[in-house]
Formats: C-alpha cells, structure tokens, sequence
C-alpha cells in the first residue's frame, strides 16, 4: 500500500463552492501529480510539481490551482465549481527519475451539483 | 486520436481460466510500459515495467510482453481469480518531453465464479 493520502474521498457540493483537495506523501517524494478520471476513460493530466515551489500545468485544461509549498502537501483548488467539475481526482507522486513509479492515492469522487 | 490504445474495453471471464489484454502504442521515442492495475474506486497500482529491450516480464500471474518494433503489449493473466475484477491500464513513457506519459483507456476485465 502506497503511502499517499487524499482527502476527503467523496464529496458533493453545490455550484460556486470554493473547494481544496487534498493530498499528502510520506515518502520524501520529489514529484507530485493530479489527474481527472472520468468513468470509463482514461487519467488526464491536469497539474504537476517538481519540487517545493514548482507547479506546472498538465496536458488538459483546468480551472484548478495547485500549490507545493511543502514537499510532502499538494492541495488542488477550485475557486468556483461548476457541474463541469464532477469527475474522479487522483493524486499521485514519485522519485524524480524519468522511469520512476508513480504511486496513486485512493482519489476524491467529486460531485458538483 | 489516442497515442495508447487498450482493447478489448471490457471482458467477462470465468473463475481459473485465462485472459490476454492488449495495448498498442505510437509513443515516440519510446521510453518504458507500464501496465497498472485499478481497482473500483482506488488509484492505479503497478504490476509490471518494461523497457525496449525486454520482451517478456512476470509478476507472479501477470506476465506482460512487449514488441517494440510492432509497438504492441500484452498482459496475460493465468488462473484468473475474483480479485483479479479491475481495469488494467497501459501507460507508455516518452523519452523526451515535459509531460511524457500517455495513458490508455483501460480494459475492465470482470472475473465471474
């Protein structure tokens, strides 16, 4: 069992919440990831971080925010959900290497009614 | 179009007996596959790494094969056991570029006693 947490695991909340999913590593990981899953395809990349102080943007467009403050915490933001929101985040980490294993948290259900 | 893509979608086997699913990739370079496997509402987990030059790697039931000249992967599963009830994705890396992992839609595979 990968030691990466996020929370909370389900949530369901109404348009125009501001919202902050969490996700935390103990594993002294370098890089950290957040994907969207909806049901039945495949994980998009929509934020990444090379470190502390480093936040990239990932291959689909999102409305969110991520910060890494500290190595272990990424939160991911969202200002302002929509019902466009709603979809399966899942957070992942891994050592910086190019071949390196990324380790998956459990993920957040997201609802936005 | 998709750089990875998985078939069959889905599959229905019975208790004990074998499955092969597929992947096909146009990932370029080609760095490493990974074949993850994700359960219900859990983050992927990885079953097996494979670089250009390996052609076949197991991982006790699991054993995944890999032709790079034709682009194409395989995960074959032995003695299928309920547990076993996932999706299985492939995810290829490319040697080259900020964002160089590029998923696969999964195969849900459901094992029935």
């Amino acid at each position: 069992e990968a030691d990466i947490y996020q929370t909370p695991r389900y949530l369901v909340i109404g348009t125009g919440k501001k919202i902050t999913l969490e996700c935390s590593q103990t594993m002294g990981h370098d890089k950290m990831y957040w994907y969207q899953q909806d049901p039945g395809m495949e994980l998009h990349l929509i934020h990444y971080s090379y470190g502390v102080n480093s936040t990239e943007k990932g291959d689909l467009s999102s409305e969110s925010t991520v910060s890494r403050i500290r190595t272990e915490h990424f939160p991911l933001t969202l200002e302002s959900a929509r019902p466009s929101h709603t979809s399966q985040y899942l957070c992942a980490s891994s050592l910086a290497g190019a071949w390196e294993e990324q380790y998956f948290g459990p993920g957040t259900r997201l609802t936005v009614t | 179009k998709n750089q990875v893509e998985q078939s069959p979608q889905s599959l229905i086997i019975l208790e004990g007996k074998n499955c092969t699913l597929q992947c096909n990739y146009t990932v370029s370079p080609f760095s490493n596959l990974r074949w993850y496997k994700q359960d219900t509402g859990r983050g992927p987990v990885s079953l097996t790494i494979m670089t250009f030059s390996e052609n076949t790697k197991s991982n006790g039931r699991y054993t995944a094969t890999l032709d790079a000249d034709t682009k194409q992967s395989s995960l074959h599963i032995t003695a299928s056991q309920l547990s076993d009830s996932a999706s299985y994705i492939c995810v290829v890396s490319r040697q080259t570029g900020a964002n160089n992992l590029f998923f696969g839609t999964g195969t849900r595979l459901t094992v029935i006693p």
